[in-house]
């Protein structure tokens, strides 16, 4: 099956740096690519995702990369804010194959 | 609001007792799943159900079952329940399949002592 590995599985970055999340796959029919946020107490929620037509994709301070022929994948915050503190799960699925990554927590320091 | 619900919020149970967790989301989605959050482990399917009526196993499904009557309801049951169950577990739900957003609940925190 799939194996999505997620580093680091903690940053900490200065208000206003940017903080880059990375993983990596092993299934070459992995074809779509989200990632979650999760606050302290709550269920995960979909923040960017990526289709394997793609490389790149942003939405205002949030971008997401895909490399298919090295099978890896990173989010790229810019501009911290402290709200972005949270831990962060990238994921990669084939249409009946899901699989997270251990996660990313990140703090951001005012 | 539409979304999905979760109950119960928390549990304490003694190993060897059965236990329910319920899901119901109000959204007509066709696909749910359940995952359990472990530290350091990030969350892992335990059992989805494509459509109503269907379901199948995920990752870790031993000591779980799942049913699926309708579209809205999937709950989740511990026959007998031991201490690795200890977890919190988190029910989600997408529209069109593992290729589609997944809408996650509020989760349950369980503890089996």
């Amino acid at each position: 099956g799939e194996n999505v590995e997620q580093h680091p599985s903690t940053l900490s970055v200065q208000e206003g740096d940017s903080a880059v999340i990375k993983c990596t796959y092993s299934d070459s029919a992995s074809n779509y690519f989200p990632w979650y946020k999760q606050e302290l107490g709550k269920g995960p929620q979909l923040i960017i995702d990526i289709r394997s037509n793609v490389g790149e994709k942003k939405d205002q301070r949030i971008a997401v990369t895909l490399n298919k022929t090295a099978k890896h994948f990173s989010l790229h915050i810019t501009e911290t804010q402290p709200e972005d503190s949270a831990v962060y799960f990238c994921a990669a699925s084939t249409w009946n194959q899901f699989y997270f990554g251990t996660g990313t927590s990140l703090t951001v320091i005012p | 609001i539409a979304g999905i619900t979760q109950a119960p919020t928390s549990q304490i149970l003694a190993a060897g007792r059965r236990m329910t967790l319920r899901c119901t989301q109000d959204m007509r989605h066709n696909a749910m799943y359940w995952y359990r959050q472990d530290l350091g482990l990030g969350l892992r399917l335990i059992h989805y159900s494509n459509t109503a009526g269907t379901t199948g196993k995920g990752e870790v499904p031993d000591g779980y079952s799942v049913s699926r009557a309708n579209t809205d309801d999937f709950p989740l049951t511990l026959a007998s329940a031991v201490p690795s169950q200890t977890s919190v577990y988190f029910c989600a739900s997408s529209s069109a399949g593992r290729i589609d957003t997944q809408y996650f609940g509020p989760g349950t925190r369980l503890t089996v002592l």
